[in-house]
């Protein structure tokens, strides 16, 4: 596809279910973000994956949240026993550079989360 | 202290006003400052991105940084009903990866 595709776009959930939530990047960007939305409260950031190298999940807000990329490609963001503050907006961005001078972030339309 | 800090608005003009949005930021070491427009249930899109102090210019848009102040903002001229939507402004520092984004200005341009 020509821009960066996310799945679902909005997922309903009941307080304690697991989620995961699908990004599909732009082809040959090798870096990948997950950043979620709050209303009010910007774009926090979750996790980076860049090319093979290990993951800077520092943005991680507990345990209940892990992501992985298959094949240097596609990234599934999960979050395991639901909390109703986990309720937001989950864009996913790529880009085909270290986010440097030229490195803008392409950025999916994302999953509205709604966790009740 | 967030590292940038930027007021959520709403912002209401009408047409034709000239728009200024600002944001100010903690960190001395970060070099690039972007702006990113994104309409409602979008995703965000740049719109523009400078270097270290100075202005920048592109249509009706007008990105200045003050790095001396740690300030940025965004001038939108001849403002239209088109630009409304939340605006956000994001920083990165050299080598870096991380960009930080301020919480996003809601603007509304009234026709």
């Amino acid at each position: 596809g020509a821009g960066v595709s996310q799945s679902p776009s909005n997922k309903v959930t009941e307080k304690g279910k697991d989620v995961e939530l699908r990004c599909d990047p732009i082809s040959g960007h090798t870096a990948l973000y997950w950043y979620r939305q709050s209303l009010g409260q910007g774009l926090e950031f979750l996790i980076y994956f860049q090319g093979n190298s290990a993951p800077d999940k520092s943005g991680l807000p507990s345990d209940r949240f892990s992501a992985e990329r298959t094949g240097g490609s596609v990234s599934t963001l999960t979050i395991q026993r639901t909390q109703q503050e986990d309720s937001a907006v989950y864009l996913c961005a790529s880009s085909n550079s270290l986010a440097g001078v030229s490195g803008e972030l392409f950025f999916g339309e994302g999953s509205r989360l709604t966790v009740l | 202290q967030k590292e940038v800090e930027q007021d959520p608005g709403p912002l209401s003009v009408p047409e034709g006003a000239i728009v200024s949005l600002n944001c100010t930021y903690s960190n001395s070491a970060f070099q690039y400052f972007m702006w990113y427009r994104q309409y409602s249930r979008k995703g965000p899109e740049l719109l523009m991105y400078t270097y270290s102090s100075g202005n920048k210019e592109d249509g009706r848009f007008t990105a200045q940084v003050d790095k001396s102040s740690k300030y940025i903002s965004l001038f939108i001229r001849d403002s239209q009903p088109s630009d409304s939507a939340t605006y956000l402004c994001a920083i990165l520092n050299t080598g870096g990866f991380k960009t930080i984004f301020g919480a996003g200005t809601r603007l509304f341009v009234k026709a």
